[in-house]
């Protein structure tokens, strides 16, 4: 069974740029998690989808935002980058809402 | 709101040393707790759960026994190896509106030869 999968690995963009970030679920999961990991700190909740809908965020700005698709995989989007957003970015799914997060790989975002 | 706080190390080991990383959390009603942990370079990898009082989470000779009288969820290991070198996170999860999912701060664990 494949896992979760994030594209791209690796993102390079300028200060005031627009990012966006992929994330296929496990199949069969329905909810997808957001965490950001910035050097230094922890894990960090961003956005939690299920079934179509946001269902919670964390304390982020409004330019972090996402989607998630009919076919359960989803997008985060960042827009008007900064310097700090340079981080990895973790998605995670898991069969029902709240239930056993499992993590992809990541995406590497350098704000430049 | 929902916390977890962990030992935050570095911890050091030498092999075939035991291994504890504490883990305490704060959470109103009956949270699942979870060990994750993060190799090198890759994302995270679910290492052990436990979903209710006195619930024992065991995988690849780690252990962890959700302790509600206590609010902990200490992660054991009897005899480390080097590939055991991560970073491990605790984490719970909770139907709690708002706060949902909450992650330690992570433990660095270097084990040498």
């Amino acid at each position: 069974e494949a896992g979760v999968t994030q594209s791209p690995t690796h993102l390079i963009k300028t200060r005031g740029q627009q990012a966006t970030l992929r994330c296929s679920p496990i199949s069969g999961h329905t909810s997808v998690y957001w965490y950001q990991q910035a050097l230094g700190l922890g894990l960090q909740f961003l956005l939690w989808y299920d079934e179509g809908e946001e269902r919670n965020r964390g304390n982020f700005p409004p330019r972090f935002s996402g989607r998630q698709f009919p076919n359960y995989s989803s997008e985060l989007n960042v827009n008007a980058l900064e310097l700090e957003d340079s981080a990895l970015y973790l998605c995670a799914s898991s069969l029902a809402p709240l239930g056993t997060q499992y993590f992809g790989p990541g995406t590497r975002l350098l704000v430049l | 709101g929902d916390s977890v706080t962990q030992m935050e190390g570095p911890v050091t080991l030498s092999e075939e040393a035991f291994l504890t990383i504490n883990c305490t959390y704060t959470a109103t009603g009956y949270p699942s707790l979870f060990w994750y942990v993060q190799y090198p370079g890759e994302g995270l990898q679910l290492l052990l759960k436990a979903t209710k009082a006195d619930d024992k989470g065991s995988n690849k000779g780690f252990e962890a026994t959700y302790r509600k009288e206590t609010t902990s969820f200490h992660l054991e290991k009897g005899s480390v190896q080097v590939s055991d070198s991560a970073v491990y996170f605790c984490a719970l999860s909770n139907d709690n509106y708002g706060q949902n999912f909450v992650f330690g701060p992570g433990t660095r664990l270097s084990v040498l030869p």
